[in-house]
């Protein structure tokens, strides 16, 4: 069954450093997001991106972040000043344009900021 | 805009002992709804969705949940629950308006005890 491959599983980071969190939707999917999940709440919105641009995002996303799909391939979240509070688990996330509208979501990428 | 809400955070429960798991949400147009089941340390997997049809859908492990257009809820139940059941679950809704974003309640903890 296709998936949704997020890299790396787990990263730490010092507060102030920029990381990029990777992801490779599903390859006929066009359709991308970023979710987050701070340890013991809800997953929370934060970016949609369709046709090489951002369609919707959240009050969270804000211009410390960034996505990008630079090939065909990978869909990137950037945060170019990590915050303690941006600690949490990240998903990643596609859906195809066809009927069903389940996302599929990847295994998440712990980011841990010291 | 929509809102999941989630009644309880914590169900715990006896092993083969029936389950029900609330979930209401709230919108101005139709939705389709979704339950998510995030086991330990893993991601978020699509249990059951409905998008149209018979309003009672089920899953392959035995799990069902019955839209209620009236209540506007969408409750997950289980007849019988196994100790591996044991995990976080949330319900979702994308409502059909330009954005199709997905909404995640605050999810329910499901506590199996033997």
């Amino acid at each position: 069954e296709p998936e949704v491959t997020q890299t790396p599983s787990h990263q730490v980071t010092q507060m102030g450093q920029e990381v990029i969190l990777r992801c490779v939707p599903i390859s006929n999917h066009l359709y991308f997001y970023w979710y987050r999940q701070i340890l013991g709440q809800k997953v929370e919105f934060l970016v949609s991106f369709y046709n090489n641009e951002i369609s919707e995002k959240s009050e969270i996303f804000d211009d410390q972040f960034s996505v990008e799909r630079p090939d065909g391939s990978n869909f990137t979240l950037k945060i170019r000043s990590t915050k303690l509070e941006d600690s949490a688990m990240y998903f990643c996330a596609s859906r195809d344009s066809l009927g069903g509208y389940g996302y599929t979501f990847g295994s998440g990428t712990r980011l841990t900021v010291v | 805009a929509q809102s999941v809400t989630q009644l309880d955070s914590q169900v715990p429960v006896f092993e083969e002992a029936p389950v029900e798991l609330r979930c209401n949400y709230s919108s101005s147009v139709s939705v389709y709804l979704f339950w998510y089941v995030q086991y330990p340390n893993q991601g978020l997997q699509l249990l059951l969705k409905y998008l149209s049809g018979s309003t009672l859908v089920e899953s392959i492990n035995g799990f069902e949940a019955e839209f209620n257009k009236s209540q506007t809820s969408f409750h997950l139940r289980k007849p019988s629950v196994h100790i591996s059941d044991t995990a976080e679950y949330f319900c979702a809704v994308i409502s059909m308006d330009s954005s199709y974003k997905l909404i995640f309640g605050s999810g329910t903890r499901l506590l199996v005890r033997p």
